[in-house]
C-alpha cells in the first residue's frame, strides 16, 4: 500500500499557482518524498524529491513540513500542459535492494484556461 | 525523450501468442524496471534488476517473463496472456539501487497491449 494520501483531483487556472498537498504522517527519517506527474497515456515523469529542506528546480518547488508528516508541490504558474496525474511517493524498502515506488492513485489536476 | 524508448507502442494480441516487449535504456544505468498500468489503477512494479540480475519479482504470473541480456536493454516475454492483462506497461531505468541520489527513474513511454 501507498504510504501516502492525496486528494483525488484538483482544478487550477492557467497561469496561477498550483499547490498539491500530500499526508506521508508515517514517514520514517531516512525516507525521501518523491514527486512524479503522469500526463494521459504517457510514462511518470519525474518532478522533484526532498527529504528534510525545501527543494526548487526549474519544474517546480518542494515545501516539507518541520515534522515531515506532509508536504506540498507548488507548479508557480500552471499551464494548460500541466494538466496530468500528480503522484507523491515515499520511497520504500523491500528486500535487500529497495528500490521501488509504490505508486497510489495521485491526485488528478486539471489546469483550465 | 527520457533516454527510455519501447517497441512496440501499441501490440494486440490473442490468449494463445507469443509476443515480446522490448525496452532499451541510452543513460547509462544500471537498474531497470518494469511496471503494469491498468484502467483507472496506480501503477504496479513487476520486476527489477540491477546490473542484469533479477531483484525483485512482486508475484507476477509466470506468463510474463523477463529477461535482461545488459544493463541496456529489457525485455517482457508473453505468453498465454488473459484480457485482463491487458494494459499499459511501462519500463523505467535508474542509475542504480542504491545510494539514495540514484533514486530517481526515468520512465519510457510504455506499450499499450490488448489481449482478446
Amino acid at each position: 500500500d501507498a504510504k501516502t494520501t492525496q486528494p483525488t483531483s484538483m482544478d487550477c487556472a492557467e497561469g496561477r499557482a498550483a499547490n498539491l498537498p500530500c499526508n506521508h504522517s508515517t514517514i520514517s527519517g531516512n525516507e525521501y518524498v518523491y514527486w512524479y506527474r503522469q500526463i494521459h497515456s504517457q510514462g511518470p515523469q519525474y518532478i522533484i524529491h526532498g527529504l528534510k529542506n525545501n527543494e526548487t528546480n526549474e519544474m517546480a518547488s518542494l515545501i516539507i513540513t518541520e515534522d515531515r508528516k506532509s508536504s506540498t508541490l507548488i507548479l508557480p504558474h500552471a499551464t494548460l500542459r500541466d494538466t496530468a496525474v500528480y503522484y507523491c511517493i515515499v520511497r520504500v524498502a523491500v528486500g535487500n535492494y529497495g528500490q521501488n515506488f509504490v505508486f497510489g492513485p495521485g491526485t488528478r489536476l486539471s489546469v483550465l484556461p | 525523450e527520457t533516454g527510455v524508448t519501447q517497441t512496440p507502442r501499441h501490440l494486440v494480441m490473442g490468449m494463445t501468442n507469443k509476443k515480446s516487449l522490448k525496452c532499451e535504456q541510452h543513460l547509462g544505468h544500471n537498474a531497470m524496471y518494469w511496471y503494469k498500468q491498468s484502467a483507472k489503477k496506480p501503477l504496479e512494479l513487476m520486476f527489477v534488476y540491477n546490473f542484469k540480475e533479477q531483484t525483485e519479482n512482486n508475484s507476477v504470473p509466470s506468463r510474463f517473463s523477463p529477461e535482461c541480456p545488459n544493463s541496456s536493454h529489457l525485455f517482457l516475454h508473453l505468453h498465454t496472456l488473459q484480457p485482463e492483462d491487458s494494459a499499459l506497461y511501462l519500463c523505467a531505468s535508474s542509475q542504480g539501487l542504491a545510494p539514495i541520489s540514484y533514486n530517481e527513474q526515468f520512465f519510457g513511454p510504455g506499450t499499450r497491449l490488448t489481449v482478446l
